[in-house]
């Protein structure tokens, strides 16, 4: 079974543009979420979406934006890029929510800014 | 203000021994915590899970406790293995309108032959 797909695996990007980063979760998973994760830290959350809907929302500005397709795929949007935004971005899926079930990983989109 | 600490951020270990890598929460609230291993160029990949209502839980090499008085838990695994080299994330999932989980920054872990 194919588990979490992002794409693309590497983007470079410079100061101001935007970036659309894609998530494809596992088959039958409703639930979508997006980190953040720079060097030396651990994955801080972004975005989670169920059901075409947002959850829940991290501390980021609203340069980060965020959707659900109706087949559950996802897609994370990211204006006015900074430096700061370089970083490997995360998609997990997990079935529903609220029931103590791990979410899955994919292995991420690295956004390098110049 | 970080909710989730890992304080080591190394660990050494024999081919054989036990590893044991610790975490500590802040947040009561807490109900739910993972353990995510991480291999370079790849995505946290999961490895076990508690729930709060219980203080072990066990899966072939790895046995999570938790210790919810003191806000602490940690991952036991035995025997380690040079292949259980990588980055180790302890995560606590937040109830409060999501599932967003709280990562630790991460402990890494070394096995040597």
């Amino acid at each position: 079974d194919a588990g979490v797909t992002q794409s693309p695996t590497h983007l470079i990007k410079t100061r101001g543009q935007h970036v659309t980063l894609r998530c494809s979760p596992i088959s039958g998973h409703k639930s979508v979420s997006w980190y953040q994760q720079v060097l030396g830290q651990g994955p801080q959350f972004i975005f989670q979406y169920y059901e075409k809907e947002e959850r829940g929302r991290g501390n980021f500005p609203d340069r980060f934006s965020a959707r659900q397709f109706p087949n559950y795929s996802s897609e994370l949007n990211v204006n006015a890029l900074l430096l700061g935004d370089s970083a490997l971005y995360l998609c997990a899926s997990s079935l529903v929510l609220f029931s103590n079930q791990p979410q899955h990983f994919g292995d991420g989109t690295r956004l390098s800014i110049l | 203000d970080q909710q989730v600490k890992q304080n080591s951020p190394s660990l050494s270990v024999q081919e054989g021994r036990i590893s044991i890598l610790n975490c500590d929460y802040t947040n009561s609230m807490f109900d739910y915590f993972l353990w995510y291993k991480k291999y370079p160029a790849e995505g946290p990949t999961f490895l076990i899970s508690i729930s709060s209502i219980k203080d072990k839980n066990e899966d072939g090499r790895f046995t999570v406790f938790l210790n919810k008085s003191a806000k602490h838990l940690s991952l036991h695994i035995v025997p380690s293995q040079p292949g259980d080299s990588a980055v180790y994330f302890c995560a606590a999932s937040d109830p409060g309108g999501s599932e967003k989980l709280v990562f630790g920054k991460g402990t890494k872990l070394t096995v040597n032959p």
